[in-house]
């Protein structure tokens, strides 16, 4: 089945470290997201991309950066990862043309639990 | 900014009642409202939606109503079984970027 992978699913790192969060999908969707999920405040988007030239900021891209490799690529970088960017980390992506007609339906991946000490 | 406020935040029936979560809107450019169930552990995985030219649409037990003049639109699952049990989103969509509501835990009692 055409999926959306994540990698790492957990990780652990200390203040001022460099992470990266890799994203792939085998679903063939032009359009990648990144989200940030803490408990009571529901998804927010952190970067979005329509193609791979095209990079987006979404309501909370401060201290976050995206690479768009590929068309299945999509990583999310912490340049110096700080206490309150432990979170639950989704990719998600969509495709407009549904099968019924306009949908803008986002696919999950399984997640990053990050925390940062 | 554009934003979806979502009500209960925590909701617990009994097994076989009916259970409405509500959200409204602020961006009167959406034209897709989807619905998103969390179960724990596990990644949001849609569960129904509805464009901005329909005003309900229903699938078995689930059904989601819309009122675009309002910016309303609801979940409505009856018979309610304790797999029901999770976190749900509602969602407002215009094409660009999808904005999400905060969410509501779902609790079934057997």
């Amino acid at each position: 089945d055409a999926d959306v992978t994540q990698t790492p699913r957990n990780r652990i790192t200390k203040t001022g470290k460099r992470i990266m969060l890799e994203c792939s999908q085998t679903k063939g969707h032009d359009r990648m997201y990144w989200y940030r999920q803490d408990p009571g405040l529901g998804l927010r988007l952190i970067y979005y991309s329509f193609d791979v030239k095209d990079i987006n900021k979404g309501e909370i891209s401060d201290g976050y950066s995206v690479s768009r490799q590929a068309q299945a690529k999509f990583s999310l970088s912490l340049e110096s990862a700080i206490p309150n960017q432990t979170a639950l980390y989704f990719c998600a992506t969509s495709d407009l043309a549904g099968p019924s007609g306009y949908t803008d339906t986002q696919y999950f991946g399984p997640g990053t639990r990050l925390t940062v000490l | 900014g554009e934003n979806v406020e979502q009500h209960p935040s925590t909701l617990s029936v009994q097994e076989g009642d009916s259970a409405v979560i509500k959200c409204t809107y602020s961006d009167s450019a959406s034209n897709y409202f989807p619905w998103y169930k969390q179960e724990l552990g596990k990644r949001p995985q849609l569960i129904i939606d509805i464009r901005s030219n329909v005003g309900e649409k229903k699938d078995q037990r689930i059904a989601v109503t819309l009122n675009k003049t309002a910016k309303h639109f609801s979940l409505h699952i009856t018979e309610t079984q304790p797999e029901d049990s999770a976190v749900y989103f509602c969602a407002a969509s215009e094409g660009f970027k999808t904005i999400f509501g905060a969410g509501t835990r779902l609790f079934v009692k057997a």
